[in-house]
């Protein structure tokens, strides 16, 4: 059965330090979908990425990166020179391709950043 | 822009009370999804719609039914609400051209059952 573990319940930094959040899954599947959303206080999750199991380059966009690592089954999520908008609930989340469009989400990590 | 729309933003509903949460988007997406959100447990699939009239259970369907009669709206039922049903529901929608595309989701429905 697949399965996302958020370690991290409440993360606390002060803007302009850099954060990891941490993801690690648990899947059968040889083929299958990760992916970061992120939750603001409005409630809307707002998607960030979308990574398939073949492609492990790390991808970088803006203040974001991620790290893909199938070795340790792990899907981290970095914000460099974090800001106050960047406070929010973050969502890790897994798709296997027998599933087609069922997500599995972890329980999240609430990231909250002070001036 | 894709737009799924949530009918209520906070909901107050008494024990044993019939309640409709309701859900349109406005893309001709095929497939919609209700998710419930709790502290410490992230987000759970109650149910999903992958056509019109077509439902499956997600992973806690109990308490909880479906309606999707028309592509655009999918309404979650509580057919008697109880009070451990109090938690943020969340709809989203995708559509079919692709299995595992990103969802794009509602602000959600903060329920209470008092």
């Amino acid at each position: 059965a697949q399965k996302v573990t958020q370690a991290q319940t409440e993360i606390s930094v002060v803007e302009k330090e850099d954060v990891t959040l941490d993801c690690v899954y648990e899947t059968r599947d040889t083929t299958y979908y990760l992916f970061w959303y992120k939750q603001p206080p409005s409630g809307e999750l707002v998607f960030l990425i979308r990574r398939n199991s073949f492609d492990e380059q790390n991808e970088i966009s803006g203040r974001y990166s991620w790290n893909f690592q199938k070795s340790t089954s792990s899907f981290n999520f970095t914000i460099t020179a974090s800001q106050v908008v960047d406070s929010a609930v973050y969502f890790c989340a897994l798709s296997e391709a027998i599933n087609g469009n069922k997500l599995v989400f972890g329980a999240g990590t609430i990231l909250r950043v002070k001036s | 822009d894709v737009k799924v729309t949530q009918s209520s933003r906070y909901l107050v509903k008494r024990t044993g009370e019939k309640v409709f949460l309701e859900c349109v988007q406005d893309m001709d997406h095929e497939n919609m999804f209700w998710y419930r959100q709790d502290p410490g447990l992230g987000l759970r699939l109650i149910y999903f719609s992958y056509d019109v009239k077509m439902k499956e259970k997600g992973d806690i369907p109990e308490g909880y039914s479906v309606s999707r009669e028309k592509k655009e709206r999918f309404s979650l039922i509580l057919e008697s609400a109880s009070t451990n049903q109090t938690s943020m529901y969340l709809c989203a929608s995708s559509p079919d051209t692709a299995p595992n595309e990103k969802l794009f989701f509602g602000s959600g429905t903060q329920l209470s059952v008092l």
